[in-house]
């Protein structure tokens, strides 16, 4: 057990819906990093949060957004939904602002019909 | 930005023999490369990572070994066993921070 709690684990929902997925980093974790993984493009790096500011973004899409709020919990917000955005999306979480060891939850899994 | 290639992107090895996955990286300032293991239904899990200021890194079965001349780096799992197989990804970053730079990953099959 990481410690990174991630909820849901899995989702359907349809073209066009908006869906949030949350992550609770570990105890003591200042930054929190989203993932999405895909089977022909592994692991894309999308945002990443630190004390509850923006700190990097990476290949995230407009119609997605995100924010950690000041319990360090962070909420990734998909909207007008696309049967290209099923995947599975992961939360990572470490303690400092630069890049050390990753603790990844086990994963939201969106499945778009 | 980082670009990290990774391959074979499949592996299959017998049961005590070595296996091995090798990741080159394009940006020259890179100077953490971690890897990690995902197994079935889990979440990517750091196995062991490596700086720039170190030519190799063991740890018991596993070693990582950095050429940082020809910007690539490998993974090297001795005497494997079937609970060895899993998704092994290799990852580059900058010290700055910011975000880990993820290979596409390898899937190893330790067949007993």
């Amino acid at each position: 057990d990481s410690g990174v709690t991630q909820t849901p684990k899995h989702l359907i929902t349809a073209t066009g819906q908006r869906v949030t997925l949350r992550c609770s980093p570990r105890s003591g974790d200042l930054s929190v990093y989203w993932y999405q993984q895909s089977l022909d493009q592994g692991l894309q790096f999308l945002i990443q949060y630190y004390n509850g500011e923006e700190r990097a973004k990476g290949n995230i899409l407009e119609r997605f957004s995100a924010q950690q709020f000041p319990d360090l919990h962070s909420e990734l917000n998909l909207s007008s939904l696309e049967l290209g955005d099923s995947a599975l999306y992961f939360c990572a979480s470490c303690q400092g602002a630069n890049t050390g060891e990753l603790f990844f939850g086990e994963g939201s899994r969106l499945t778009v019909l | 930005g980082e670009n990290v290639e990774q391959h074979p992107s499949t592996l299959s090895v017998q049961e005590g023999d070595s296996a091995v996955i090798k990741c080159t990286y394009s940006d020259s300032a890179s100077n953490y490369f971690p890897w990690y293991k995902q197994e079935l239904g889990k979440g990517p899990q750091l196995i062991i990572d490596i700086r720039s200021n170190v030519g190799e890194k063991k740890d018991q079965r596993i070693a990582v070994t950095l050429n940082k001349t020809a910007k690539h780096f490998s993974l090297h799992i001795t005497e494997t066993q079937p609970e060895d197989s899993a998704v092994y990804f290799c990852a580059a970053s900058t010290d700055s921070g910011y975000a880990l730079n993820f290979g596409k990953g390898t899937s190893l099959l330790v067949t007993p």
